[in-house]
């Protein structure tokens, strides 16, 4: 079946602009994370979560950061005001369930360049 | 808090010679989970490998195995005969029940494969 799928694939934008990043997780898997990939601090957990509801919130580093998820399916990532530290790949996952026991798929990341 | 640490940040290698990652966690949990993931240049984070902290089993799939030790808390990575197709970013990560779903990656360790 079809993996996770992430758009855009890459984004470049303005400084102090604000961008929205989607993520469809597998059908049927019910949890959802968001992480992020830069050079300077590696693979890094940002929210996860299940149904639509967020228990874990811990990862986002500022309250430019937020997300949403809607009919246990689609998430948003948006990022306010953005800033050049910002840049990153941002990576969505999905599983089967909410416990740790369960394998996460990756989609294939978007590309946030802010400049 | 939990940790893990890939010391090794690249390895290079000629085809068909074997290469060993190693993977160190840190975790006051009893129970958790490790992982194995590659992350081919493409940039999709592929799933590996899941092993819990009671199954001390080493595992082997293929030209892939691994070598789980609580002893010296190593969940360590070998490819045997490696291939060129074998390039690629290998992440190892932890995901203790206490800390809920969010995966704790290591650095990462970049294998090149040279013909």
């Amino acid at each position: 079946g079809a993996g996770v799928s992430q758009s855009p694939s890459n984004k470049v934008t303005e400084k102090g602009k604000d961008v929205e990043l989607r993520c469809d997780p597998i059908s049927g898997h019910t949890a959802l994370y968001w992480y992020r990939q830069s050079l300077g601090q590696g693979l890094e957990f940002l929210i996860y979560f299940q149904g639509n509801s967020a228990p874990d919130k811990s990862g986002l580093p500022s309250d430019r950061f937020s997300a949403e998820r809607t009919g246990g399916s689609v998430s948003t990532l948006t990022i306010q005001r953005t800033q050049q530290e910002d840049s990153a790949v941002y990576l969505c996952a999905s599983s089967l369930g909410s416990g740790v026991s369960y394998e996460q798929y990756f989609g294939p990341g978007t590309r946030l360049t802010v400049t | 808090a939990q940790k893990v640490t890939q010391a090794q940040t690249e390895i290079s290698v000629v085809e068909k010679e074997d290469v060993t990652l190693d993977c160190v966690y840190e975790t006051r949990d009893t129970t958790y989970y490790l992982f194995w993931y590659k992350q081919p240049p493409s940039g999709e984070l592929v799933f590996l490998i899941r092993r819990n902290s009671f199954d001390e089993q080493n595992e082997i799939s293929g030209r892939y195995s691994w070598n789980f030790q609580k002893s010296t808390s190593s969940f360590n990575f070998t490819i045997t005969a490696s291939q060129v197709v074998d390039s690629a970013v290998y992440f190892c990560a932890l995901n203790p029940r206490a800390a809920g779903n969010k995966l704790t990656f290591g650095g990462g360790t970049r294998v090149l494969v040279k013909p």
